[in-house]
């Protein structure tokens, strides 16, 4: 079936840093790939999105690049804020045909340090 | 607009009691999910809904049911509560497809 997996946290960065969390996918077919991001004590929010291969989403300073030949979608951002210390959730989607449900990876723990 | 409302936000239950988490929305999204969040295993489909009247089991339903009387609401229930489903509760809903809008969260507690 359908995965996802996310390189382990947590990730403990200093402000200003670069930052790359690694995301990986299994599917058939063609899915949509995502990244959410869960604040402390907060639901999740979209982040950014792509939809086919070799699309780029970005979103707040954050990129990611839907590379079929690799499977990959991982998330960079050039200098990190305090501010982004949260949890980062990549997905994928088996599309409206399939409920537009989302399969997600195990997460991702950023924590910023000044 | 309020997006996705859940209640309660906490709640602790004794093994084998019942209880009903109620999840609303008010952007007229057609679906609607509920999600588990378990340390390490990131977000399980519990049930979804993509309209008023249909729900489908998703990835982990045993244990619990739902309904989707009217198109804001989404009612998850737990008939016989196990400790094994001590979890942060998510709700989220969304137009028609993977672009989701999630509320704050229910943690519940099965001693």
């Amino acid at each position: 079936g359908n995965s996802v997996t996310q390189m382990e946290g947590p990730v403990t960065l200093s402000e200003e840093a670069f930052l790359t969390i690694n995301c990986t996918y299994t599917a058939t077919g063609y899915p949509s790939l995502f990244w959410y991001v869960q604040y402390p004590g907060e639901g999740l929010q979209l982040l950014l999105k792509a939809t086919k291969a070799d699309d780029k989403g970005s979103n707040k300073g954050f990129e990611a690049t839907y590379r079929k030949e690799t499977t990959s979608f991982h998330l960079e951002k050039g200098s990190v804020q305090v501010s982004d210390s949260a949890v980062y959730f990549c997905a994928l989607s088996e599309g409206v045909n399939q409920g537009g449900k989302l399969i997600f990876g195990q997460g991702t723990e950023l924590s910023v340090k000044p | 607009n309020a997006g996705v409302t859940q209640t309660p936000k906490f709640r602790v239950l004794k093994t084998g009691q019942s209880m009903t988490l109620l999840c609303a929305q008010d952007m007229n999204h057609e679906y609607m999910y509920w999600y588990r969040q378990d340390p390490g295993m990131g977000l399980r489909l519990i049930h979804y809904s993509v309209g008023e009247g249909t729900t489908a089991k998703g990835e982990v339903p045993d244990g619990y049911n739902v309904s989707r009387l009217k198109k804001q609401n989404f009612l998850l229930g737990l008939e016989s509560a196990a400790p094994s489903q001590t979890s942060v509760y998510f709700c989220a809903s969304s137009p028609q497809g993977p672009e989701q809008y999630f509320g704050p969260g229910t943690r519940l507690t099965v001693t």
